[in-house]
Formats: C-alpha cells, sequence, structure tokens
C-alpha cells in the first residue's frame, strides 16, 4: 500500500514563475491537508480539501495561493509569481473518510522543497 | 489559536532515556499528537493523547496533563536512529482536523 505521495521532492524557480506542487492521497483516502514548514518554524496549517471541495482554506494567503483536489487525479497546490520568501518544505497529508476523526489518521508524504532565487 | 512550546534541541547518549516536554494553550482542546520527522522525511505519527495519563507503545511513551496543558513524550533506550526532530501538535474542537505544530524538537543521540 503506497503512503502518500509528492512530487516534484524539490524544486527551484525564480521569482515571479509559478509553482506546482503535486499530492497523490493514499489509497482510499479523501481528504487531504495541505501544509507549509518554514525553516526553524513548525508545520503550518494551510487547506483542507475533499474531493472537488475546499473545506477550509483559512491557513492560505489570501493572494497567489491556491488549490485544487480533482475528481480525478492528484491534489495540487499552485503558487503564483513566487517570492523568495515562499521558500519553503511544503507536506501534503492525507486521511481516510470517517468524519470526526480525520486528525487522528493523518499520514503525511515526504514534502515538497521549494526554493525560490 | 494556539501556543505549543517544546525545547528547540536536546541530547543524550545510546541507551539513556531522554524526555521531551511540550506545553500548549488552546481553547476547546481536542487531542494532543507527537509525530517523529527524520531530516528531509515526512512526519511519521508516533502518539495520540486525549485523557490525562500515560501512554506506553513500545519505547515510546506519552503523557498528558489537561489541567496543566501539558504533555511529555519519552524515549527509552536510546538508539542512534532516534536522532530526529520530534514534532508536538494539538487540534481543538472547532478544527478537530487541523493539526497546530510546535517548532519541534531535535533530538540528537551520541555514540
Amino acid at each position: 500500500n503506497a503512503g502518500v505521495m509528492q512530487n516534484p521532492r524539490h524544486l527551484v524557480r525564480r521569482r515571479g514563475q509559478e509553482a506546482r506542487l503535486r499530492c497523490s492521497p493514499m489509497k482510499g483516502h479523501s481528504h487531504v491537508y495541505w501544509y507549509r514548514q518554514l525553516p526553524e518554524e513548525g508545520l503550518k496549517f494551510m487547506v483542507y480539501l475533499q474531493k472537488e471541495n475546499i473545506i477550509d482554506e483559512s491557513g492560505m494567503p489570501k493572494e497567489r495561493f491556491s488549490a485544487e483536489f480533482p475528481k480525478e487525479g492528484p491534489s495540487i497546490l499552485r503558487i503564483q509569481q513566487v517570492v523568495r520568501g515562499d521558500s519553503a518544505a511544503y507536506f501534503c497529508a492525507s486521511s481516510p473518510p470517517v468524519p470526526g476523526t480525520a486528525s487522528h489518521e493523518q499520514y503525511f508524504g515526504p514534502g515538497t522543497r521549494l526554493t525560490v532565487t | 489559536g494556539q501556543n505549543i512550546d517544546q525545547p528547540t534541541e536536546m541530547t543524550a547518549t545510546e541507551g539513556a532515556i531522554v524526555q521531551i516536554n511540550c506545553t500548549y494553550q488552546t481553547s476547546g482542546f481536542n487531542g494532543l499528537f507527537w509525530y517523529q520527522q527524520h531530516a528531509g522525511e515526512a512526519p511519521t505519527f508516533l502518539s495520540y493523547n486525549v485523557l490525562d495519563g500515560l501512554e506506553e507503545k513500545g519505547r515510546f511513551s506519552s503523557f498528558l496533563s489537561r489541567s496543566k496543558g501539558y504533555s511529555y513524550l519519552l524515549l527509552k533506550e536510546l538508539q542512534m536512529k532516534d536522532s530526529a526532530s520530534y514534532l508536538c501538535a494539538v487540534t481543538d474542537f472547532s478544527n478537530d482536523y487541523k493539526l497546530s505544530f510546535g517548532a519541534g524538537t531535535t533530538v540528537t543521540v551520541r555514540a
């Protein structure tokens, strides 16, 4: 049973370019969460999605960041016009569709390390 | 929001015991988690506490005191492979899916 997959593992972008980060949840999981980890800081919640629905995007910056989890295919975190401050590790987690226990079973992917030059 | 504090770094000798403390402040506490994260890898789940007391799982144990807003992770019989970052995270009732993490404690095990 493959775990949560993220790609790419490392991504380098110049300022102003777009970054697309992909996350494939574990088989049978329909809930996806994105977290950001800045150097020397803890993971910070960004967004919680279910298939075709954004449930909570309270941790997403208001501009340039968007996320989707389409009916088919991986979840995508998209950062437009990247700036140096976007350099971080972005982790995706997934959980099975059991209401009220989502946080108990979040399985994390290996992360994408974004470097903005 | 939540305020979660844990020490930045700890060093211990192989075979020893280390205790990593975590204090938190949150309204509507709904559970506390410990994760292990090796450098460059995914955080992996270690334990979950929602009631007061000690949960033991092999060499690792986790303790919770809700009245004190306090938890610790106890690592026994340390092995070199236990060198990693240990993350404390809490959730609250209003958003039980949203893990709020501390900055993590880097544990270095020396021979």
